[in-house]
C-alpha cells in the first residue's frame, strides 16, 4: 500500500544526545514536511523540502536538522541544541495540485528525552 | 494562509448528525477549505476540502457559506470511532509552490456519546 512510514514510533533520547527519526514514503510526491506536536496543541512546522536536495526551515527550526538526498526519504535529527525535544513529531508529504494537492501524515513518532 | 476558529469540543450522540463549525472570515479568494481529524497519538487523517461549492465524500460534506467566511463539516451518522480532533485550515491550492502552508489551531474535541 502506498503511504508515509515513520520509524521508530516510540523513542527515548538522554540529554545531549542526538536522534534521528525516519520518514520514508512510496507515494512519488515532491514536497514532504516535519511538525512537532506537544500534548494538546496543533501542528507547528520544522522543517519542509519541495523537492530533493533542498529544503527550508519552517517556523521552529532551532535544534533540528533535515536531509532530503532521496525522494522517498526525509529524514529529521533532533540535536541536543534543542532544549524542549520532548513531543509527537508528525511527518507528511504532498500530492501535486493535480491530484488535489492534499498532505498525508504519517502515523507519527514519540519521542521522550529521560 | 489565512486563521480559523474552532469550538474547543463538541459531543454528539452515537448515530447523529456530528455538525462541525469553522469560522474563517479571512478567507482569501483562492484558499480552499481543508478538513483533517486526528486521533489520539496517531497522524492526521485527510477528510475532505472545498472552494466555494459545497462538497460530499465517503466521509463526511463539507458546507461552505456564500460568503464563505465559515463552514461545517457534518458527519451524517457519527460512531464512536469518529470520537477525534477535527482542524479546519485554509490553504491556496491550485497552482501553489509554497510549502509552509498548514496551520493546525487546536481544532475541536468531537466526542460521540453511545
Amino acid at each position: 500500500d502506498g503511504g508515509i512510514t515513520q520509524s521508530p514510533k516510540y523513542l527515548f533520547r538522554k540529554e545531549g544526545q542526538n536522534v534521528t527519526l525516519s520518514c520514508e514514503q512510496n507515494l512519488n510526491h515532491d514536497a514532504m514536511y516535519w511538525y512537532r506536536q506537544d500534548p494538546g496543541q496543533g501542528l507547528r512546522l520544522i522543517y519542509y523540502s519541495q523537492i530533493v536536495n533542498d529544503f527550508q526551515k519552517g517556523d521552529i527550526a532551532e535544534g533540528y536538522s533535515v536531509s532530503r538526498e532521496k525522494k522517498e526519504s526525509f529524514p529529521l535529527t533532533v540535536t541536543s541544541a534543542q532544549k524542549n525535544p520532548t513531543a509527537f513529531y508528525l511527518c507528511a508529504s504532498r500530492a501535486p495540485w493535480t491530484s488535489g494537492n492534499t498532505i498525508y501524515f504519517g502515523e507519527g513518532s514519540w519521542l521522550t528525552v529521560v | 494562509d489565512a486563521k480559523t476558529t474552532q469550538p474547543p469540543s463538541m459531543d454528539c450522540a452515537e448515530g447523529r448528525a456530528a455538525n462541525l463549525p469553522c469560522n474563517h472570515s479571512t478567507i482569501s479568494g483562492n484558499e480552499y477549505v481543508y478538513w483533517y481529524r486526528q486521533i489520539h497519538s496517531q497522524g492526521p487523517q485527510y477528510i475532505i476540502h472545498g472552494l466555494k461549492n459545497n462538497e460530499t465524500n465517503e466521509m463526511a460534506s463539507l458546507i461552505i457559506t456564500e460568503d464563505r467566511k465559515s463552514s461545517t463539516l457534518i458527519l451524517p451518522h457519527a460512531t464512536l470511532r469518529d470520537t477525534a480532533v477535527y482542524y479546519c485550515i485554509v490553504r491556496v491550492e491550485v497552482g501553489q509552490t509554497g510549502a509552509n502552508n498548514l496551520f493546525f489551531g487546536t481544532g475541536t474535541r468531537l466526542t460521540v456519546i453511545p
